[in-house]
């Protein structure tokens, strides 16, 4: 097995940009993937493939890797965007790992 | 449009057992993964397990393997995620969701299922 680590909150006034990192040896060889969550919702894909925005996400997310570490970028930060954020992995054989969870707060 | 439906929740009592169920539509149900993920009371995402339901391939998270059993029924389009003996621990929101592709990326999923495991 693997694990993939996020930093449990990040913080971002409106309009500012916010950035959410998830680090694991296993991003190195595979993509990594980002959910937004919002209380009382299932999840949402925002970004997969590492950069892949599907289509109705705003253009405001975006995704790079840079070896084992893939970050999800929010740019101009909306209040809607508060939420927690999911990155997620899978190896060759389809198991799947979800990192903890980075809880985003628009102050 | 691809749509997992849930089933709904559910209140049971330690030692029980319990089915629910996933059921898709609006592609080839036989043709893509089903995973299924654990969300306890404010925690993050756990991944159970997958079933594939063209020939019911079917993979567990160490941590659930023997603790729960993932099938599906591909006559009906319906995965399933059964429980031979609820513990308290068990109370959880759970997920299906589909694999879009091979690259293991869940791009549906489901309303969820809320199980409360209560004496």
């Amino acid at each position: 097995s693997y694990e993939l680590t996020q930093p449990p909150s990040v913080s971002v006034s409106p309009g500012q940009t916010a950035r959410i990192t998830c680090s694991g040896d296993a991003l190195a060889k595979q993509y990594g993937f980002w959910y937004q969550q919002k209380p009382g919702q299932a999840p949402v894909l925002v970004i997969y493939k590492d950069s892949e925005r599907p289509s109705g996400i705003p253009e405001r997310f975006s995704g790079s890797n840079s070896g084992t570490t893939v970050t999800l970028t929010i740019s101009g930060v909306q209040a809607e965007d508060e939420a927690d954020y999911y990155c997620q992995s899978a190896d060759s054989n389809s198991f799947v790992v979800f990192g903890g969870g980075t809880k985003l707060t628009v102050l | 449009e691809v749509q997992l439906v849930q089933s709904g929740a559910e209140v049971k009592k330690p030692g029980e057992s319990l089915k629910i169920s996933c059921k898709g539509s609006g592609y080839r149900f036989t043709n893509y993964w089903i995973g299924w993920v654990r969300q306890m009371p404010g925690k993050g995402l756990e991944w159970m397990g997958i079933i594939y339901p063209g020939d019911s391939d079917t993979r567990y998270s160490p941590s659930f393997q023997g603790q729960v059993i993932i099938s599906a029924d591909k006559s009906n389009n319906t995965a399933y995620l059964q429980w031979p003996t609820l513990k308290a621990s068990d109370t959880a929101m759970y997920y299906c969701a589909r694999h879009t592709d091979s690259s293991g990326y869940y791009g549906d999923w489901g309303q969820g299922t809320l199980v409360t495991v209560s004496s």
